[in-house]
């Protein structure tokens, strides 16, 4: 069985400070975990994923995740937040074992708001 | 790489009528799509699985003869909403994998979208 959960609802930060979206996980298998981005009415957008290899993964538009697998956590950071940055983050995990399910499981999101 | 195409982005219709949705992989064969349905300021909740040639796997609570799905192709799937009520209005997603290969290359890419509003 596999789990997310995106500790918080709505993080609020100001432009140009530092971007921290937090996502816990539980899998039976070795994950692989992403982060996705929607700004409003539009669909989703992969940042970046884990998939075993660096445990630091590099996305888009600056962002960034760090697997820890002794924390089951896959945070999303960003050293500076930007207006164009505000949106719905969702945290998905998938259980990569061939064996495992392999549909993805969907955090709540987290509403990101940039204050100028 | 990895695009999917989801069509039409926005759809009204009459009450009773039914909707069809596209969702395409441009370049790549995907042997399973996913199709999701978002209700506002809601996560997206999964509501069938979508396998080439064979038929659709619904989640528990969703209707199979209301929500029909066809994946006739390795590049092609449809969501038939059919007898559309107000209540069926929502933002539908499909999302799909690279045969092959899989998650571990492209991840699961999601297609832009349909807002569909029955009135």
């Amino acid at each position: 069985a596999q789990s997310v959960t995106q500790l918080d609802s709505h993080v609020s930060v100001s432009e140009g400070t530092p971007v921290l979206l937090r996502c816990n996980y539980s899998s039976s298998y070795s994950p692989s975990l992403f982060w996705y981005v929607q700004h409003p009415n539009k669909g989703l957008q992969l940042l970046l994923k884990y998939t075993s290899a660096a445990t630091l993964v590099k996305g888009i538009n600056g962002f960034e995740a760090e697997f820890k697998k002794s924390e089951t956590s896959f945070h999303l950071t960003k050293p500076s937040a930007h207006m164009s940055d505000a949106a719905e983050y969702f945290c998905v995990v998938s259980d990569s074992n061939p064996g495992g399910s392999y549909i993805p499981t969907f955090g709540r999101g987290t509403s990101l708001i940039v204050h100028p | 790489g990895a695009v999917v195409s989801q069509h039409p982005s926005r759809v009204i219709c009459k009450s009773g009528t039914s909707v069809k949705i596209e969702c395409r992989s441009l370049d790549f064969q995907a042997t399973t799509m996913f199709w999701y349905r978002q209700f506002p300021k809601k996560s997206l909740m999964l509501m069938a699985t979508s396998n080439e040639g064979s038929k659709a796997t619904y989640e528990q609570g969703v209707e199979k003869d209301k929500f029909l799905i066809n994946h006739a192709s390795l590049t092609l799937s449809t969501l038939t909403v059919t007898s559309a009520h107000p209540e069926d209005s929502s933002f539908y997603i499909c999302s799909a994998i690279a045969s092959g290969r899989g998650q571990r290359s492209y991840g699961y890419t999601f297609g832009s979208g349909t807002r569909l509003t029955v009135v």
